[in-house]
Formats: structure tokens, sequence, C-alpha cells
């Protein structure tokens, strides 16, 4: 099975700071890779997909890049919204395998 | 309204069976392939089962292997998941989602709370 692995657990930032997180994987997957964001209590809401295609109704600030084995996700301006935990997922292969996750928390 | 709506989670003694069911409405159901993914309460996400447009392929995490399984039927809108012999660790969130494409979730349930314990 592939393997997706994420950095970092977690990261503190401001509002207006840009982050990046990067996930991955143990062997090469194209550009088969989405990204989530999920909030305590609610359920995970996709963000990005192919890698850095950016689903409907999702800010420009995100953005996502990468092929292969290597993949990041950027919040270019953060907002108080943005305060959430993100993870990354395999597509196109079964298992459908996320990353631990990225918690971005407020400074 | 597009939306998955999960139901049948519960307290549930170690060993014993609960069925979980997710019902869908507001999109052509059968032309899509529908997944279960599961949040042990503080931790991530973890993928835990697979089902085709017409039922006919299921693939399952290893975790849950021989105790889970998963099915549909077209006619009700309504993905289910069987889980026999509980454990412990089987306690989480469990969502139904919807994949596209490739396999990304573009649309999730708001969870049910399965908890095992003794």
């Amino acid at each position: 099975d592939i393997q997706m692995t994420q950095s970092p657990s977690s990261v503190s930032a401001s509002v207006g700071d840009g982050v990046t997180i990067t996930c991955r994987a143990s062997q090469g997957i194209g550009n088969w890779l989405a990204w989530y964001q999920q909030k305590p209590g609610e359920a995970p809401k996709l963000l990005i997909y192919a890698a850095s295609t950016l689903q409907s109704g999702v800010p420009s600030r995100f953005s996502g890049s990468g092929s292969g084995t290597d993949f990041t996700l950027t919040i270019s301006s953060l907002q108080p919204e943005d305060f959430a935990t993100y993870y990354c997922q395999l597509a196109n292969s079964l298992p459908r395998t996320f990353g631990q996750g990225t918690k971005v928390e407020i400074k | 309204q597009v939306q998955l709506v999960e139901s049948g989670g519960g307290v549930v003694q170690p060993g014993r069976s609960l069925r979980l069911s997710c019902a869908a409405s507001g999109f052509t159901f059968s032309s899509y392939t529908m997944d279960w993914v599961r949040q042990a309460p503080g931790k991530g996400l973890e993928w835990i089962a697979f089902i085709s447009y017409d039922g006919g392929n299921e693939f399952y995490a290893d975790s849950v292997k021989g105790r889970l399984t998963i099915s549909r039927d077209n006619s009700k809108n309504t993905v289910f998941l069987q889980m026999n012999s509980l454990r412990l660790e089987d306690t989480a969130v469990y969502y139904c989602a919807r994949a596209r494409g490739r396999g990304w979730f573009d649309l999730w349930g708001r969870g049910t709370l399965v908890t095992v314990s003794s």
C-alpha cells in the first residue's frame, strides 16, 4: 500500500501569514492527490483535487502543487476561518489513504 | 438538496454488531462510488471501505477486513456499513462520502458516532 506522510503535524501562524503544508507519497502517484480542511465537530471539506485544481467555492488563497511523490498545500494569507486541520488523500488507488493531518493554530 | 445523512450509530458492547446507513438525496446516487471514512476521538481520518457504482466491487482497509461489510441499495439511494465483532478501537465518528473523478470526496455526511464500550 502507498503511504502518505504529511508535515508538519502542526504549525502556529498569525492572520495574514502564508502557510505551506507538505504531503509525501511513498511512491509516485502522478497528480492523484486531494486536500481537505476539517474544523472541530464538522465533516471534512474538499479544497483541492488532482493536486492543483481548486474545488468550486474555495477561496483563491488556497493553492496546491506537486506531482509524483511531493505535494504542497499553500494558504497565501491566513484568515481567521482557516484555522483548522488539513489532510491530504491519495486518489486513483485503493486504499484511499489519508495523511496524518496538519493542525494550523493561531499564534 | 444534495446531501448525505448517516444514521445507526450508538453505544455497543465489544463483540456485538451494528449497521450504519447513509441516505443520499439530490443527486443520481447510482452514478457515484461511495466510501466510508472514520475518525477516532482526537485522531485523524481513516479511510475504511469502498463500493463501486453497482455494488459489484468492494475494497476494505486491513484494519476492518473480515469484520465490516459495505453494501448499497441504488433503488433506495442508500449505502450501508455492517459492523460485526466490534472492538474498542472501532470507536469513532463514521462518515459516508461520495467519490468523484479519480476518488476524491466532494460530498460528506455529518457523521454518526459509534462507541464500543463494555
